[in-house]
Parts: structure tokens; C-alpha cells; sequence
């Protein structure tokens, strides 16, 4: 079957760094998505991974790798509207997005 | 970058009625998706909205409860039929190309009482 894990919780601090880890097996990769979520919104885009290797953007850069399954999600300079819920989701051969069931993060001063 | 409006944004409903929820995209998209989520929860796909064709359904998910519609490449609908309060949830539309990132509307709260 198709399956994303990524933690459920996390906490960081004011101004700190975080990395949010995700695994995946899926049929077929088609690139790999990260989504921020407050609560109470839709899903934003925040970035996509189709190669190895790291993609800056800002604050936050995301970060492939293909043969090992996993990509992580890394938060700079963390700012208390950065408390959201993060989402992973690899798009499959079927270029069906496969979601993750999502990383809360909590942000405090 | 597609703009998705999604209404309505909220609704309170009497069990045993019908809701029917509407996505416009400012632009033409090849896939159009329909989501369920429950609060704390993650996505959960209902359908693939499909251009002239029948929706393609996932797996609990069936036409006589959600029928969908999708009569051009830039509108959808998702009715959710016969309603209890186990349908209570937020409904999400998405669209996108292949190969570029999905956009989502705004999302429907529905509440069915």
C-alpha cells in the first residue's frame, strides 16, 4: 500500500530552526509537496521537490531524497504565525497526490 | 498560480437534506479533486472530478452520496446527499495541472444537525 509518515507534534522555539521529517513509499513518484495548514484554512503551497537535493525558499527550504524515501522540511528564524499544521504529500504514478496525516507545529516565545 | 473559489464557506444543514458545494477556478486545469477533513485530521480524497465523464470515486466513497459534476475544465460541483452528522466536516476542492502544485479553495464547513 501507499503510505506517508511524518510526526504528529512538534515544538520549537521563538527564532530557533526546526526540521519536519517525512518518509514515504508510494506507486510511482511524481514529486513530492509540502503544505502549510492554520487551523480553520485550506492547505497553502509551500513548496515541491521533484529531484534530489535541497530547495530554498526563503525562511524555509525543503529538502529530497528519492532513493531513500524521505524528505524533510526545514523552518528558519521561526515566527509565532509559523504554529500550523505541515503536510506532506508525493504525488504518485497516477499523479494522485498521497497526503501524510500532518505535523503540528507549535511555536513557543 | 490558479485562484479557487469554493462556496459556500459554511453551512449548517437538517439531516436527511441535500448541500450542494461549487468550485470555480479563474483558469482551465487539467485535475480537479474533492477532499474530506475532519478537525486535527489530514486530507481525505473523496473523488477525481473528471471533464465530461463520471467522477472517479475512492475506495468508502460512492456517486448516490456525492455526486459530482464537472461540465467545463474550470468548474466543479460535490453535493453531499441525504445528509447526517457523521457529514460533518470541512469539504476542500483542489485543482491543478499534471505537473505543478494543487491550489485549494477556501474549504466548506458543513455542520449537519
Amino acid at each position: 500500500g501507499q503510505n506517508i509518515d511524518q510526526p504528529t507534534e512538534m515544538t520549537a522555539t521563538e527564532g530557533a530552526i526546526v526540521q519536519i521529517n517525512c518518509t514515504y513509499q508510494t506507486s510511482g513518484f511524481n514529486g513530492l509537496f509540502w503544505y502549510q495548514q492554520h487551523a480553520g484554512e485550506a492547505p497553502t503551497f509551500l513548496s515541491y521537490n521533484v529531484l534530489d537535493g535541497l530547495e530554498e525558499k526563503g525562511r524555509f527550504s525543503s529538502f529530497l531524497s528519492r532513493s531513500k524515501g524521505y524528505s524533510y522540511l526545514l523552518l528558519k528564524e521561526l515566527q509565532m504565525k509559523d504554529s500550523a499544521s505541515y503536510l506532506c504529500a508525493v504525488r504518485d504514478s497516477n499523479y494522485q497526490l498521497i497526503w501524510g496525516a500532518g505535523t503540528k507545529l507549535i511555536i513557543k516565545p | 498560480s490558479a485562484v479557487i473559489s469554493q462556496k459556500p464557506s459554511r453551512d449548517i444543514c437538517q439531516r436527511g437534506t441535500s448541500l450542494t458545494i461549487q468550485c470555480q477556478v479563474d483558469s482551465q486545469v487539467t485535475m480537479m479533486f474533492w477532499y474530506r477533513q475532519q478537525p486535527g485530521q489530514s486530507l481525505t480524497l473523496i473523488a477525481t472530478a473528471n471533464q465530461g465523464s463520471e467522477a472517479t470515486y475512492e475506495s468508502g466513497f460512492v456517486i448516490d452520496k456525492f455526486p459530482i459534476s464537472r461540465p467545463n475544465l474550470t468548474f466543479s460541483t460535490l453535493t453531499v446527499s441525504n445528509m447526517s452528522p457523521e457529514d460533518s466536516s470541512i469539504y476542500l476542492c483542489s485543482a491543478g495541472q499534471e505537473n505543478t502544485e494543487a491550489f485549494f479553495g477556501q474549504g466548506t464547513r458543513l455542520t449537519v444537525v
